[in-house]
């Protein structure tokens, strides 16, 4: 069964920082990885989706890179900015029992940059 | 130009009661899903439909019904509401049933209270 963990729960730095937010996942029979953000009350907005094949991917100010032998994934802030403050989620697509796919996602980190 | 909406976004309900939320997406994408986001912020899903088609049932008790009208509405059903069920429901849709190559984008949620 697929398991998703997020270290740390919760990072507060202050504004222009650099950070690093990490996921491990127990399986390493994956899709994707993907990192979310979600906005207190809001949805899920999708940062960077990562394929099996790629080591990673770059957005603006976020690289997310993924290791799949090792099942680790760190997303990359740099110079963080009092509007990054959201939670960020981590989330594997996974192949299900009966050869479906299915995103399984991790707690979170809840991050908050102080100006 | 709202990509997946719900209605609605709040709902309050006693204990016993059957309610209904409604999802629509206007992506013209094939596969749609419904999650559960519980009080610890714990998101995962419960059902998958790929051109109206069940393809995911995540072992969601019997009182919760998804129909998928068409291709662009899911919608979630729960008989004989329950104190857990008070959570946050999130819709999503994606192209198709990928492999990985694509995103999925999520709604806004909707916030059941179970009183």
């Amino acid at each position: 069964k697929q398991e998703v963990t997020q270290i740390p729960a919760a990072l507060s730095v202050p504004e222009g920082e650099n950070l690093v937010l990490n996921c491990s996942f127990t399986d390493s029979a994956i899709y994707n990885l993907q990192w979310f953000r979600q906005d207190p009350g809001k949805g899920l907005t999708s940062l960077l989706l990562i394929q099996s094949s790629q080591r990673e991917q770059t957005s603006g100010r976020l690289n997310a890179s993924l290791d799949k032998s090792s099942g680790r994934s760190t997303l990359y802030i740099a110079a963080s900015q009092p509007g990054d403050s959201a939670t960020y989620l981590c989330a594997v697509l996974s192949i299900t029992q009966g050869g479906s796919e299915k995103l399984v996602f991790g707690k979170g980190t809840k991050l908050t940059v102080n100006p | 130009d709202t990509a997946v909406s719900q209605t609605p976004k709040y709902l309050v309900t006693q204990m016993g009661n059957d309610k209904s939320i409604k999802c629509e997406q206007n992506l013209g994408h094939d596969t749609m899903y419904w999650y559960k986001q519980d009080s610890k912020k714990f998101l995962k899903i419960m059902f998958s439909y790929n051109n109206k088609e069940l393809i995911i049932n995540e072992t969601v008790p019997n009182r919760f019904s998804p129909k998928s009208p068409d291709k662009a509405h899911l919608n979630l059903h729960i008989n004989s509401l329950e104190l857990g069920d008070s959570a946050v429901y999130f819709c999503a849709s994606s192209q198709r049933i990928s492999g990985g190559t694509d995103t999925q984008y999520f709604g806004p949620g909707t916030r059941l209270t179970v009183l």
